[in-house]
């Protein structure tokens, strides 16, 4: 079974400043997915970035970006330009590309909570 | 609009009661599933449902049972409630089941059971 595990439960960052979330996955498969979603305290989820593990190109959605280590299992989120609407908590996912039962499934690291401070 | 909507956001209740969380999505997406968020925020799979089939179903104690009417829908009913399962629940939907398609969340449920 994979598993996701965020090691920094909180982090902050001043406005403008950057911040980098950690996160690092274990699995025996060599082809998924991995995601960062966002979860303000609306509760709402909302996708962040995602990366095919298949790309050695590391994905960039505006001020997002991650640092995706294949080899050392790693995925970071890379904040730029930290604005106080980034506050949330931040989710990291994994999903599988094989089929089964688990199709589909995300699996999720416990998250970091995100503070940024004015 | 509404991509994917629960009804209701917040539900109060009684331990031993019976309750249902209904789930639609208007995105035409073939794939649905239900995740509970416990007290802690950790997340966790508990169904999904692929054009009106039961795919996954994560040792989810039997009171729990998803019924879906159609694949717009799926709906979350709970029986002899538990203080246990107090915790937010996320209906969500993609496209089509494992693809490389954004699973879209719905607002959450905030259950409490007293």
């Amino acid at each position: 079974a994979q598993t996701v595990t965020q090691s920094q439960p909180e982090m902050s960052v001043q406005e403008a400043e950057t911040v980098t979330l950690s996160c690092t996955y274990d699995t025996s498969e060599s082809d998924y997915y991995l995601f960062w979603y966002k979860q303000p305290p609306s509760r709402q989820m909302i996708l962040v970035i995602r990366q095919e593990a298949y790309k050695q190109q590391n994905a960039t959605e505006n001020r997002f970006s991650v640092n995706f280590q294949k080899a050392a299992k790693s995925f970071s989120l890379k904040i730029s330009d930290s604005q106080l609407g980034d506050a949330a908590m931040y989710f990291c996912a994994y999903r599988s590309a094989y089929g089964g039962t688990s199709y589909g499934k995300l699996t999720f690291g416990q998250g970091t909570i995100l503070t940024v401070h004015p | 609009d509404t991509a994917v909507s629960q009804t209701p956001k917040y539900l109060v209740t009684q331990m031993g009661n019976d309750k249902s969380i209904k789930c639609e999505q208007n995105l035409g997406h073939d794939t649905m599933y239900w995740y509970k968020q416990d007290s802690k925020k950790f997340l966790k799979i508990m169904f999904s449902y692929n054009n009106k089939e039961l795919i996954i179903n994560e040792t989810v104690p039997n009171r729990f049972s998803p019924k879906s009417p159609d694949k717009a829908h799926l709906n979350l009913h709970i029986n002899s409630l538990e203080l246990g399962d107090s915790a937010v629940y996320f209906c969500a939907s993609s496209l089509k089941r494992g693809s490389t398609d954004t699973q879209y969340f719905g607002p959450g449920t905030r259950l409490t059971v007293l």
